[in-house]
């Protein structure tokens, strides 16, 4: 059965803290992984990664695929409260759906 | 350019009443799904539509029916409302792959 699991569940730092967010998955016909974060409403897209081992960068948020030992994770630097979210990964599969992990709330305190 | 909006908001039901969800995007884009958010279970398909007048089932398509009549709605139906079902629905849509998929707000649905 196809599953995308996420940890950890949840984590609370103090701003200018850096963290790890993990996505491991087992999906056949794997085309891609998505990640996205979700605050009060619907999720906003932050990266899109298909090939192994190259970064995808924007701002303090970076994230990187590892295909071989199929998992991803998202890195945020010098956290702040804003970064209080849900962050969902999420795998497209190539029947163009996605599976979805539960997601890891992050909560950021000043 | 309103992007993915959905109707209604919030909505109350009692157990046993029908009631559809819509979901309207202006971006041309050809794919739409429907998802229910629940705590600890993630978001997981329900049902999605590859095309105008295509519809096909996802993880948990019981107790619902969609229709893609036109190309820029996907509607959700609900038959006869069960309390199971009182969750937060995405819709989502998307061009292709590229970049990835565009949500709405999400509809709040409790079922009394």
């Amino acid at each position: 059965e196809d599953k995308v699991v996420q940890s950890p569940l949840s984590l609370v730092v103090h701003e200018g803290d850096t963290v790890t967010l993990n996505c491991s998955y087992e999906v056949t016909n794997f085309r891609s992984l998505l990640w996205y974060k979700q605050e009060k409403k619907a999720p906003t897209f932050l990266f899109m990664l298909t090939s192994s081992g190259i970064e995808k960068k924007s701002g303090r948020l970076s994230s990187i695929l590892d295909k071989k030992e199929l998992f991803s994770i998202l890195n945020i630097t010098a956290t702040q409260t804003g970064d209080s979210a849900v962050y969902l990964c999420a795998v497209e599969r190539n029947t163009d759906k996605l599976i979805f992990g539960t997601g890891t709330r992050l909560q950021v305190f000043p | 350019n309103a992007g993915v909006t959905q109707t209604p908001k919030f909505r109350v039901l009692k157990t046993g009443q029908s009631m559809t969800l819509l979901c309207a995007q202006d971006m041309n884009h050809e794919y739409m799904y429907w998802y229910r958010q629940d705590p600890g279970m993630g978001l997981r398909l329900i049902h999605y539509s590859v095309g105008e007048g295509t519809t096909a089932k996802g993880e948990v398509p019981d107790g619902y029916n969609v229709s893609r009549l036109k190309k820029q709605n996907f509607l959700l139906g609900l038959e006869s409302a069960a309390p199971s079902q009182t969750s937060v629905y995405f819709c989502a849509s998307s061009l292709d792959s590229t970049y990835g998929y565009t949500f709405g707000s999400g509809t709040r649905l409790t079922v009394v």
